[in-house]
This record gives C-alpha cells, structure tokens and sequence, in this order.
C-alpha cells in the first residue's frame, strides 16, 4: 500500500482562488509528523508547513494551512488567495520512526499551475 | 552560504564510469539524508545519516551505489560504473535532529545525465 497518497497529478486554479491538495497517508506509527514541500521549476525544495500527529489544532503559516483530519489519515494543504509564484509542484511528505530509524517518505506530487 | 550545499550542480558522464556526489549540511546539522528523483517523479528515499552512522541504507539501489560521512559533516554518495537508469536529480537534506518538527533543509541537487 502506498504511504502517501496524492491523487491530483495536476491542477489549474484561478489566480487569487482557494486551492487545496489532497494528500493520504497510511501509518502503523502512532507518532508521525506529516510535511508539505513547494518545488518550483527551478528544482529547489522548499519547506511550507509541518503537522505532527499529536497536534490538536491545524497547521497555519502564512497563506497556507493544513486540512489534517486524523481519523481519515488527511493532511490536505490549503492555500488562500492563489499567487502566480504559487505554481510549482507540491509534495506531502510523512516521517515515520520505523526501527529507531527516521524515515520520510514522499507522496508523488500535484503540479499546480495558476491561471492569471 | 547558510544553506545545504550540493556539487557538482550538474554531471555528464559515460555509462560504466564512477561518480561522486558532495553534500555539505547546514553546520551543527545532525541528520543528513540523499535522495533521488527521477524526471517527473517523487523523491525516493537512499540514505541516511545520524552523525557519521548510517542507520538506515535499505533505500540504496544496488551495491553500486555507497555512501560516507565524515566529521558529521560533509557527505559523499558514489556510484560505481554509472548506468543510464541512475540518470536522474539526487538531492541531499539535512535537519537538525532526526525526531520532531524539524523540516529537512534541501540543497539544490545534483543533475546526473548518463551517456
């Protein structure tokens, strides 16, 4: 069974919309903490927002939160009031500690264009 | 710079030949980790570090591919008689800790093309 789960390969969303991106998880783990990276074309990776399993409240940072419903294993990223440099792709990512080891695992991303 | 340092940004080689990737951590960085992502895909995970151990290679493809760590800083990843299939961008990350919040700071990758 995949770890992660990001089922938008693509999406085109109109400058200064709301947008959200689906992500899934499955864990045995009870302490796991889920990540949202932002890669633009220019390949660099950049890290958004982070939502540790125990947390009772969503993530927020700036323009973007974390839609995390724990008994559905969700973790969807929203983005308010959509910017051009918003374009890139996003990757929900999960840490896991399998064996005393840290492992992240990467979903396999949605490629977000924003339309002017 | 404050960030994770990757060289070379780019590799051209011939299959069969040996290559090696440097990773330089953002200093005071505990945990390092190289990963490899194919054109259009997701990062898979390779390897590791906590300091100078490696806990954990079960991500390495093939005995062809290793991977040190010196001074718990610096990282090389070598690849050993370079195939077309290990065409792709690795790109190293470092945190520091391996428990927590702690998001993984990524360099900008090295682009290996295989001839």
């Amino acid at each position: 069974a995949q770890k992660i789960t990001q089922t938008q390969p693509g999406m085109f969303v109109q400058e200064k919309e709301a947008v959200t991106l689906d992500c899934t998880y499955d864990t045995s783990d009870p302490s796991y903490g889920l990540f949202w990276y932002k890669q633009p074309s220019s390949g660099e990776m950049i890290f958004l927002i982070y939502q540790g399993s125990y947390d009772q409240q969503n993530a927020t940072e700036g323009r973007y939160s974390l839609n995390f419903q724990k008994a559905r294993k969700s973790a969807n990223l929203v983005i308010s009031a959509s910017q051009l440099g918003d374009s890139a792709m996003y990757f929900c990512a999960m840490r896991e500690l399998i064996l005393g080891n840290e492992k992240l695992t990467f979903g396999t991303g949605t490629r977000l264009t924003i339309i002017p | 710079g404050a960030g994770v340092s990757q060289s070379p940004s780019n590799k051209v080689t011939e299959k069969g030949k040996d290559v090696e990737l440097r990773c330089d951590p953002i200093s005071g960085h505990t945990a390092l980790y190289w990963y490899r992502q194919s054109l259009g895909q997701g990062l898979e995970f390779l390897i590791y570090f906590q300091g100078n151990s490696a806990p954990d290679k079960s991500g390495l493809p093939s005995d062809r591919f290793s991977a040190e760590r010196t001074g718990g800083s610096v990282s090389t990843l070598t690849i050993q008689r370079t195939q077309q299939e290990d065409s792709a961008v690795y790109l190293c990350a470092s945190s520091q800790t391996r428990l927590g919040n702690q998001p993984q700071h990524f360099g900008d990758g090295t682009r290996l093309s295989i001839l």
